[in-house]
Order: structure tokens, then C-alpha cells, then sequence
């Protein structure tokens, strides 16, 4: 069974632009979470959705949403890109609680 | 929100020694996870510990949960190259809609 897959794997962007990242969950998996990691604040949740609705919302702010679509596949959008955004972009996805299957990840880096 | 606290943050043996990892918290936790993340792949679970007291076994990797479901640790015997990484910790809500809390890891060298 494939893994979790993550496109583009390395973005450069420069500040103010937007970007939009895309995760394929494991095959047969209804839920789909985003997390962010960075040297400083290591991982941290994002988002979680689920036949297509957001479940739970981590603490970042509204420039940081995501859409999930009817075949499971999610997206996640970033606007007005600050420095501070660069990070490691993961996607996970799970059939149970607690059970991440993470993908490896968006490298984003924001100039 | 129940942080985890791991411990040390970095470490650096030598290939075939033993070495220990720790996760703290002052919270109880219905279960804690161990996940193992190599350079530029996302974490990969390596065991979920629910009971206190639990201990686990991964081969040389060795889980146990505290007797308070409050900490959690890591022992490797025998640690070699491929142990190389970072090491988290992390708990969910139970019901899994919030999002796993991870700890901000142990980076582990195992030189050869």
C-alpha cells in the first residue's frame, strides 16, 4: 500500500507571496492532518480534516488554511508568506486515533 | 495543553553502546507515542504505550510507560548507525481530532 505523499517536496518563496501544498493520504484513510515543524518550535499541529470538513485548528493564524477533497486529498494554503514560515510542512494521515502516517513532508523556505 | 518535555536534546555515542531517552510531563496521559524521524522524511511511529507500567520491545529499542502514565522512556542496547535520528514523543487527545502534542525531541548520533 502506498505511503502518504507530499508535492512539491522543496518550495522557494519570497515574502508576501502565497502558497499552496498537496497531500495524498494513505489509501482507504478519511482523515488528514497538517503539522508544522522548525528548529525552534519543533512539530506543531495545524489543522486536522475529515470528509471534507476541518475538525480542529491548531494556534496559527488565518493565513494558514486548508481544504480537504471528496477523494481524501488535502491541500493547505499560506498567504502573505512571512520569513518566520519556513519550516517543514507535514502531512498525516490515520483510519485510527492516534495513529499518524506522516508523509515526508514540504521543505518551504521563504526569502 | 500538556507539554512533553524530552530529554537529553542531543546526544552522541559511540556504535554499541547502550543509552536511555526520557519524556516528562506533569500530565497523565491515556497513552504516549515514540515516533523515529530521519533527515528530510517526516516521523515514523515506532510504538504506542498505554498502560503505566508497560514496557515494549522493538528489537533493541525498549519502551516503557511510567507507573503515573506521566513519562515515558526509550532504551536502545547496542546502538548502531541506523539508530541515527530524531527521537519524539507525543499524545493525542484520545479522540485524535486535536492533533498530536510532540515533544521537541532528542537528536540521536550514533557514530560508527
Amino acid at each position: 500500500k502506498a505511503g502518504v505523499t507530499q508535492t512539491p517536496r522543496y518550495l522557494i518563496k519570497t515574502r508576501g507571496q502565497q502558497v499552496t501544498l498537496s497531500c495524498s493520504p494513505i489509501s482507504g484513510h478519511r482523515s488528514v492532518s497538517w503539522y508544522q515543524q522548525t528548529p525552534g518550535q519543533g512539530l506543531q499541529f495545524l489543522f486536522e480534516y475529515f470528509s471534507e470538513t476541518q475538525r480542529n485548528k491548531g494556534n496559527f493564524p488565518g493565513r494558514f488554511s486548508g481544504r480537504q477533497f471528496s477523494n481524501s486529498r488535502s491541500e493547505m494554503n499560506v498567504s502573505t508568506l512571512e520569513l518566520g514560515d519556513s519550516a517543514l510542512y507535514l502531512c498525516a494521515s490515520r483510519r485510527k486515533p492516534d495513529e499518524q502516517f506522516f508523509g515526508p513532508g514540504t521543505r518551504l523556505t521563504v526569502l | 495543553t500538556q507539554l512533553l518535555e524530552q530529554s537529553p536534546q542531543f546526544l552522541s555515542i559511540q556504535e554499541g553502546e547502550n543509552l536511555t531517552v526520557y519524556c516528562n510531563s506533569s500530565s497523565v496521559f491515556s497513552s504516549l507515542q515514540w515516533y523515529r524521524q530521519e533527515p528530510g522524511e517526516g516521523p515514523v511511529l515506532l510504538v504506542t504505550v498505554v498502560t503505566g507500567g508497560e514496557v515494549k520491545k522493538l528489537k533493541r529499542l525498549t519502551f516503557q510507560f511510567g507507573d503515573a502514565r506521566k513519562d515515558s522512556s526509550l532504551h536502545i542496547t547496542a546502538a548502531q548507525p541506523g539508530d541515527t535520528g530524531l527521537y519524539l514523543c507525543a499524545h493525542g487527545s484520545g479522540g485524535g481530532a486535536d492533533g498530536l502534542t510532540f515533544g521537541k525531541g532528542t537528536h540521536l548520533i550514533i557514530q560508527p
